[in-house]
């Protein structure tokens, strides 16, 4: 079974810091990794798709990397600010098809 | 463009009652369709997921069941709903773009809130 871990379960910083979290997931039989933001009262939002070892994706103030030998993804927010507080969510698709296990997700909230 | 439709947004429904879901999909074709659930204090996790009308995978034994009856309408139901039913459940769509879908991003709906009594 497909076990993906994020860490750290929340995050609670002050706006401007940045800040990092990690995903993850078993290293043989890697397919990809996706990262997705949820914010309160909205729906999941896709952030990244990865696949090749040493991706490096980046939107805006978010960046993630992928280390998919030892099994972990980075997401990094650079200069957080109030708006970018919501639950990040990593994903693998599971071997036999498009399936989707998701981690537990990061909650992070930036204080103003 | 695509858009993603979950009802009722939330529902109280005592213990033993019945359950039904319903989640379509507008401005696409033949998407794969997924019915996920958060329970509190865990990740989502897949319930169900359907390649095409009448074609449904169960990832986890409970007491739901989902239905496909056309191309873009996804249904959860449950004939007795537990207490453990209760959650956010999300529907969510994708379309096939990669080689055995692994990359294809999944979009998802506004939710639906369930509280059982």
């Amino acid at each position: 079974i497909l076990n993906v871990e994020q860490s750290p379960q929340s995050l609670h910083v002050q706006e401007g810091d940045s800040t990092n979290f990690t995903c993850s997931f078993p290293s043989s039989n890697f397919y990809a990794l996706h990262w997705y933001r949820w914010e309160t009262a909205k729906s999941p939002e896709a952030l990244f798709v990865m696949t090749l070892n040493g991706d490096e994706k980046k939107k805006g103030r978010i960046s993630a990397t992928l280390n998919t030998k030892e099994g972990y993804s980075y997401l990094y927010i650079k200069g957080s600010q109030p708006e970018d507080s919501a639950t990040y969510l990593c994903a693998s698709p599971m071997e036999y098809g498009n399936k989707l296990v998701f981690g537990a997700g990061t909650i992070l909230r930036v204080k103003s | 463009s695509q858009t993603i439709h979950q009802w009722p947004a939330t529902l109280v429904q005592p213990v033993g009652s019945p359950l039904s879901l319903e989640c379509t999909v507008e401005g696409t074709s033949n998407p794969n369709l997924y019915w996920y659930r958060q329970a509190a204090g865990r990740g989502l996790q897949l319930l169900f997921y359907s390649v095409g009308i009448g074609q449904i995978s169960s990832e986890v034994p409970q007491n739901l069941s989902a239905s496909r009856p056309q191309d873009r309408q996804f249904i959860l139901s449950s004939k007795k709903l537990l207490l453990s039913d209760s959650g956010f459940y999300l529907c969510a769509w994708s379309v096939r773009l990669s080689n055995r879908g692994r990359t294809d991003t999944q979009y998802f709906g506004p939710g639906t809130r369930l509280t059982v009594l």
